[in-house]
């Protein structure tokens, strides 16, 4: 049972313009939730996260907004970077440090 | 810098032999580590929480005796792939929370083992 889904396994995205990575969970427990960057070989580094008393956490270049009705979340990088390119997870947690990861989507921004 | 350091990052090995990998959170103390497994293209799916001092805890359709872990100290937990086969072939990551970060979790580097 896949709590967490990226229905999108790949997106390509022209350098300069805007990324949207999609994240949908069943989990109505879940109350935090966390995007993850991952290049081969290597462990996932944190993004950015958002609580569920939020709709949208800003860093930088990246946006999370959270539709809680929908059980929605999304990524948005703007402007896009080459290296920007890798593998994108979404996670969730309700109480507790473990996480329930996406199934991921890879990110490849074109020059 | 990094904050978990796993080791090795790559094994190779026999059907039927045990490999060990360890994951040491560097700069904080951790009761407890989670491990993850990695299938090509897939999520990571948790295996097994690791608890300093007692039993670990696994997930549903994780073999324990397979999979031996062990947290003898608040910052070095360690998996066992026992009599390992091919299809035991993954990349393992192993994680651990630390306190006032920004990240609830930080992951050591994955380990990637190979079943011949």
């Amino acid at each position: 049972d896949q709590q967490v889904k990226q229905n999108s396994p790949s997106l390509s995205v022209q350098e300069g313009r805007i990324s949207i990575l999609n994240c949908d969970y069943t989990n109505s427990m879940f109350d935090y939730f966390l995007w993850y960057k991952k290049y081969p070989a290597e462990g996932p580094t944190f993004l950015i996260s958002i609580s569920s008393i939020k709709d949208k956490n800003e860093d930088g270049r990246f946006t999370v907004f959270l539709n809680k009705s929908a059980k929605h979340l999304s990524l948005h990088i703007v402007p896009s970077q080459p290296g920007d390119s890798a593998v994108y997870f979404c996670a969730a947690k309700s109480s507790g440090d473990k996480l329930t990861f996406g199934t991921g989507t890879r990110l490849a921004v074109r020059p | 810098g990094a904050v978990v350091s796993q080791h090795p990052s790559r094994v190779i090995c026999k059907s039927g032999t045990s490999v060990k990998i360890e994951c040491r959170s560097l700069d904080f103390q951790a009761t407890t580590m989670f491990w993850y497994r990695q299938f090509p293209k897939q999520s990571l799916m948790l295996m097994a929480t690791s608890n300093e001092g007692s039993k670990a805890t696994y997930e549903q359709g994780v073999e324990k005796d397979k999979f031996l872990i062990n947290h003898a100290s608040l910052t070095l937990s360690t998996l066992t792939v026992t009599s390992a086969h091919p299809e035991d072939s993954s990349f393992y990551i192993c994680s651990a929370p630390r306190t006032g970060g920004v990240s609830p979790l930080h992951f050591g580097n994955g380990t990637r083992l190979t079943v011949t």
